[in-house]
C-alpha cells in the first residue's frame, strides 16, 4: 500500500525556518517524481515545488523561489522541504504528493498533510 | 502563468442528480488537465487526468471532457460520498503547475 507521511510542521515565528519531511513507503520511491503542495486555511490548492527521481531537476513556484528548497534522499525513501524566512502567508497544510508514472505532473497519491503556522 | 477558473463556486444538488462542473483556462492547455476531489480535512484524490482518463479505481460515474480552454467534469448520479470540493489542474505550461479555485458540491 502506498503511504506518504508528512512531519515537521508546527508553530514558527515570522522569519523563522522549518524543515518538512515526507516518509514514503509501499512503492519504489526512487523511480517517481515527487512534489510539495500546500493549502492555506479555507483556501484552494497551490503547487509549491517538484523534484525529479534523481534530484537533478527541481522546479518551484516563482513566489517561493529562494526561500524554499526541495530535496530528497532515495536511500531513506524521503522527501524534504526546507522553508526559510517564513511569512504569515506561508501558513498552510503542506502536502507531499507522488507524480503519476508517465504523467509526472499529475499527482496520484497524497499524504495527509502537516500544518505549518507562521505567527508571533 | 495559466489561470484556471472554475464555476460555479458552489453547486447544490441532491443525491442521484447529475453534477456538471466547469473549468476554464485563460489560454489553451490542450488536453493536459486533471480533476481532483477533496473532502474536508482530507488529502486530494486524483479523479481524471489528461481531460478524460479516469484514474485507477475511480467509478465510471465520473467523466471528464473538453480540450483547449474549456473542460467539464460530470458526475452522472451523485452518491453521498461525492459531496466534496473539486479542483482542476493543468500541466500544459509549467512551472508553475496551477489549480483552479475549486467547486464545492453540497447537499441540497
Amino acid at each position: 500500500e502506498v503511504q506518504l507521511v508528512e512531519s515537521g510542521g508546527g508553530l514558527v515565528q515570522p522569519g523563522g525556518s522549518l524543515r518538512l519531511s515526507c516518509a514514503a513507503s509501499g512503492f519504489s520511491f526512487r523511480t517517481y517524481w515527487m512534489s510539495w503542495g500546500r493549502q492555506a486555511p479555507g483556501k484552494g490548492l497551490e503547487w509549491v515545488a517538484n523534484i525529479k527521481q534523481d534530484g537533478s531537476e527541481k522546479y518551484y513556484v516563482d513566489s517561493l523561489k529562494g526561500r524554499f528548497t526541495i530535496s530528497r534522499d532515495n536511500a531513506k525513501n524521503s522527501l524534504y522541504l526546507q522553508m526559510n524566512s517564513l511569512r504569515a502567508e506561508d501558513t498552510a497544510v503542506y502536502y507531499c504528493a507522488r507524480g503519476m508514472n508517465g504523467y509526472e505532473e499529475y499527482y496520484d497519491f497524497w499524504g495527509q498533510g502537516t500544518l505549518v503556522t507562521v505567527s508571533s | 502563468e495559466i489561470v484556471l477558473t472554475q464555476s460555479p463556486a458552489t453547486l447544490s444538488l441532491s443525491p442521484g442528480e447529475r453534477a456538471t462542473l466547469s473549468c476554464r483556462a485563460n489560454q489553451s492547455v490542450s488536453r493536459f488537465l486533471a480533476w481532483y476531489q477533496q473532502h474536508v480535512g482530507q488529502a486530494p484524490r486524483l479523479l481524471i487526468y489528461d481531460a478524460s482518463n479516469r484514474a485507477t479505481g475511480i467509478p465510471a460515474r465520473f467523466s471528464g471532457s473538453g480540450s483547449g480552454t474549456d473542460f467539464t467534469l460530470t458526475i452522472s448520479s451523485l452518491e453521498p460520498e461525492d459531496f466534496a470540493v473539486y479542483y482542476c489542474q493543468q500541466r500544459k505550461n509549467w512551472p508553475p503547475l496551477t489549480f483552479g479555485g475549486g467547486t464545492k458540491v453540497e447537499i441540497k
